[in-house]
């Protein structure tokens, strides 16, 4: 069975930073493209960016590029999301998501991790 | 700054069918945008329905299903069910950009 289990949800101040992590199991983590996504309280999703299975590709979307950087460890079947320079409006849950495996896509998401960016 | 539109909100009766549409500002979606659909719940965390237009996932009830429809992603609910009832969301691809793009969203009601 697919898990993916985020953690490092945290209240910080703007301009602050913080680091998410995603814990992945039940699948081969090397394999798969995987996302970071969030959702600011009452609003819908936005993707936030991913990473190729060679852990060097990675793209982002406009809102965070230049701040957010996405890393993963293979070793440990873990995804990464650094955030630097939080801004309120950063304020989301974090989900971390998998790629499809035989099409671009997304298939399996975690339960999410709160990030609270207010002073 | 790319667009992705849906009907915010819809509403269905119990067994009826329903269409949920996914537009592009930049244009026409194809299958090159590899829609994708999401189901989400109060307080859960979304679910996928559909990728890369039209495929299921194992767990996708039968009664979905996706299709590109005047040049914008579609899908489709047939034989409603109560627990259908909750938020919708498409995903798009930009390729030229390496970009995903969600739409805002259509909460659908079962009444």
């Amino acid at each position: 069975e697919v898990q993916l289990v985020e953690s490092g949800g945290d209240l910080v101040q703007p301009g602050g930073s913080l680091r998410l992590s995603c814990a992945a199991s039940g699948f081969t983590f090397s394999s798969y493209w995987m996302h970071w996504v969030r959702q600011a309280p009452g609003k819908g999703l936005e993707w936030v960016g991913n990473i190729k299975q060679d852990g060097i590709e990675t793209h982002y979307g406009d809102s965070v590029t230049g701040r957010f950087t996405i890393s993963r460890d293979h070793a440990t079947s873990s995804l990464y999301l650094q955030m630097n320079s939080l801004r309120v409006e950063d304020t989301a849950v974090y989900y971390c998501a998998r790629g499809t495996n035989d099409a671009p896509g997304i298939d399996s998401w975690g339960q999410g991790t709160l990030v609270a960016v207010s002073s | 700054q790319t667009a992705v539109t849906q009907e915010p909100s819809l509403t269905v009766s119990p067994g009826g069918t329903v269409t949920l549409t996914c537009a592009s500002s930049t244009g026409a979606v194809t299958s090159g945008s590899y829609p994708n659909w999401f189901q989400q719940k109060p307080g859960q965390p979304p679910t996928t329905l559909i990728y890369s237009t039209s495929n299921k996932h194992p767990w996708t009830p039968a009664r979905f299903s996706g299709s590109l429809l005047g040049g914008k992603a579609a899908l489709t609910l047939s034989g409603v069910q109560p627990e259908d009832e909750a938020e919708y969301f498409c995903l798009l691809y930009y390729g030229e950009r390496h970009l995903w793009v969600f739409g805002g969203g259509t909460k659908l009601t079962v009444l």
